[in-house]
């Protein structure tokens, strides 16, 4: 099974700032890779989906690149509403779809 | 609106038994591929399950297979997991997720419930 490894597993920053997050699978996956935010007590939030392409509806201050094995999302001018903990995901071939284990941004 | 509604969550005993329900309204249900995700206390997201569009494929992580089973009823818009030999680290939020499938670009878990709370204890 493709292992999901996402770095750091948590970070400070403030309002304003420009926040990089990475995820490295154990196998190639081309750009079978999904990011999603989660914030307590509301549902999981699908960000970007085949490493780059921006989910409808989620601000453009929200990136993903990467292809292969090494991924990031940035989120650039970081907002209030963004703290939150955000998971990549592989979703290249057959299940299981694995998760990264989370990287929580923090004030 | 396109919505997601899971049930069936609440205590369960070790070795026991719990039904999960996750109801869908604003989208033809049986276009769609479906799974079932979860979050322990404390800790990261965890895929369990995965049912193709008729029910005739399914896929189960290695945590809960043989214990839990998936299914759905498209007449009904609903999807089920039947879970069974509970443990205490099946506690966790379940939610029910729709895959979407976007040719030549990839594929993602698009559209989630708020999820059910499961607690395994005696």
């Amino acid at each position: 099974d493709v292992q999901m490894t996402q770095s750091p597993s948590s970070l400070s920053a403030s309002v304003g700032d420009r926040v990089t997050i990475t995820c490295r699978a154990s196998e190639y996956i081309r750009t079978s890779l999904n990011w999603y935010q989660l914030q307590p007590g509301k549902a999981p939030k699908l960000l970007i989906y085949g490493a780059s392409r921006l989910q409808t509806g989620v601000p453009s201050r929200f990136s993903g690149s990467g292809s292969g094995t090494d991924f990031t999302l940035t989120i650039r001018s970081l907002q209030p509403e963004d703290f939150a903990t955000y998971y990549c995901q592989q979703s290249f071939s057959t299940p299981p779809f694995t998760f990264g284990q989370g990287t929580k941004v923090e004030i | 609106e396109v919505q997601l509604v899971e049930s069936g969550g609440g205590l369960g005993q070790p070795g026991g038994s719990l039904r999960l329900s996750c109801a869908a309204s604003g989208f033809s249900f049986s276009n769609y591929e479906m799974n079932w995700v979860r979050q322990a206390p404390g800790k990261g997201l965890e895929w369990v399950s995965y049912i193709s569009f008729t029910g005739s494929t399914k896929y189960y992580a290695d945590s809960v297979k043989g214990r839990f089973a998936i299914s759905r009823d498209n007449a009904k818009n609903s999807l089920y997991l039947e879970m069974n030999s509970l443990r205490a680290e099946d506690t966790a939020v379940y939610y029910c997720t729709r895959r979407v499938v976007v040719p030549s670009t990839g594929n993602a878990f698009d559209v989630w419930g708020q999820g059910t709370m499961v607690t395994v204890s005696s």
